[in-house]
């Protein structure tokens, strides 16, 4: 079946440093991936999205890059902020070969990130 | 538009009650997620709908959990009776398409059985 993996956490950084929090998969037909964030006491919101190989999805500061080929969607950020602090979650949605997808969407187990002053 | 709305926002509860966690999906959204947060097990999928039709409930832990969507601008996750393990953070989520398409979280509910 469909799985995330995502880098052990929780990820402590000083601000302004360089951020990298590492996803790989493993899916049956293209997948779409996607990075979401959750702040203390919210709910998940979209930080990003690709929905083929080779694309960049990039919001806010952050980037990742489809990687069909090492089967990955890294997040990087040049340079964090203390409001950066949160939860992130890789994840994808599998599509069958042709294009159809299915709806939902399969996440990973989530790293913490604490930015410090 | 107001994003999805989650009610209770918090809800405590003795074992063996019943509890109800309502959602209200975004307008026009054709798809709603139930999802379940826990330190433990992260973030599960418990079912999905669309078009108020359920999809795929292969996410519900046991009988005790059901799901209804009798309109589309309504939803419930009902867990009769209530257990302590069943205390987690409630997820109600919506898209207009699947694939994709961004799916929009609710604040969520914090189920606590005592």
């Amino acid at each position: 079946g469909d799985s995330v993996t995502q880098m052990e956490g929780p990820v402590t950084l000083s601000e302004e440093a360089f951020l990298t929090i590492n996803c790989t998969y493993t899916a049956t037909g293209y997948p779409s991936l996607f990075w979401y964030v959750q702040y203390p006491g919210e709910g998940l919101q979209l930080l990003l999205k690709a929905t083929k190989a080779d694309d960049k999805g990039s919001n806010k500061g952050f980037e990742a890059t489809y990687r069909k080929e090492t089967t990955s969607f890294h997040l990087e950020k040049g340079s964090v902020q203390v409001s950066d602090s949160a939860v992130y979650f890789c994840a994808l949605n599998s599509a069958l070969s042709g294009g159809t997808s299915y709806g939902k969407l399969t996440f990973g187990q989530g790293t913490i990130l604490t930015v410090h002053p | 538009d107001a994003g999805v709305i989650q009610s209770p926002r918090h809800e405590v509860t003795e074992m063996g009650q019943e509890v109800t966690l309502r959602c209200k999906p975004i307008s026009g959204h054709d798809y709603l997620f139930w999802y379940r947060q826990t330190m433990m097990r992260g973030l599960e999928l418990l079912i999905y709908f669309n078009n108020n039709v359920p999809i795929d409930d292969s996410g519900m832990p046991e009988d005790r959990f059901s799901a209804k969507m009798p309109n589309a601008s309504f939803s419930t996750l009902k867990i009769q009776p209530s257990e302590p393990r069943d205390s987690a953070v409630y997820f109600c989520a919506s898209s207009l398409g699947p694939g994709a398409d961004t799916q929009y979280f609710g604040p969520g509910t914090r189920l606590t059985v005592l």
